[in-house]
């Protein structure tokens, strides 16, 4: 069990661009979260997959936001246009379908310069 | 207001002192509690997970929880210097379609040696 990956760890990016992160769970898990936290502050719920059906998403996912989790693996998180108040450290975790505990990722930070 | 609400500290204590960390909550339907612990830079790590009001005690950690009073603890006995971290509490509604994590927005704890 290596535990929840995300890639890129880091990544910078021009304002306007479209930036795309990576999580895959731990395996067998089949419960999929994506957070967003800025610093001194705790994370924040953006959304939530069971397998690959998207089954919850906070108001703070606007528009250009999207996520996908197209074979109930590994998920996408998608920002398209970024903005300055997109930089932050985008968190992935994940629970089994036995066992309530999220388990998180090491995130992606993100600055939009 | 917050739904949840934490004490930022700096909280700082001497090597094997007991620290005491705590949130309280606005939102009577949060029924499951957890306490992660949160390395600069890198993802909340899950220590406990409670959803019954009372204690639960796993090593040096006690989570202590009381929904009459929306007040929830975490102690750490014979605190080291591995321990300085950020500490967040979590909580969640007993919805089973509802699983968003809700976070304290963090004490930061020092361990002094």
């Amino acid at each position: 069990d290596t535990g929840v990956s995300q890639n890129p760890r880091h990544k910078i990016t021009k304002r306007g661009q479209n930036v795309t992160f990576r999580c895959d769970p731990i395996s067998e898990h089949n419960r999929l979260y994506w957070y967003r936290q800025t610093l001194g502050q705790g994370p924040e719920f953006l959304t939530y997959f069971q397998n690959e059906a998207q089954l919850e998403k906070s108001r703070l996912l606007s528009d250009r936001f999207s996520a996908e989790r197209p074979k109930g693996s590994f998920s996408t998180l998608e920002i398209q246009r970024t903005e300055q108040g997109d930089s932050a450290m985008y968190l992935c975790a994940s629970s089994s379908p036995i066992r309530d505990e999220q388990y998180f990722g090491p995130g992606t930070r993100l600055t939009v310069t | 207001q917050k739904e949840v609400e934490q004490d930022p500290g700096p909280l700082s204590v001497p090597e094997g002192a007991i620290v005491s960390l705590n949130c309280t909550y606005s939102n009577s339907a949060f029924q499951y509690f957890m306490w992660y612990r949160q390395y600069s830079r890198k993802g909340p790590e899950l220590l406990m997970y409670t959803y019954s009001s009372g204690n639960k005690e796993d090593g040096r950690f006690t989570a202590q929880v009381d929904k009459s009073s929306k007040y929830i603890s975490l102690f750490i006995r014979d605190s080291q210097p591995s321990d300085s971290a950020t500490y967040l509490c979590a909580m969640r509604v007993a919805d089973t379609g509802r699983r968003a994590l809700t976070f304290g927005s963090g004490t930061r704890l020092q361990v002094q040696p």
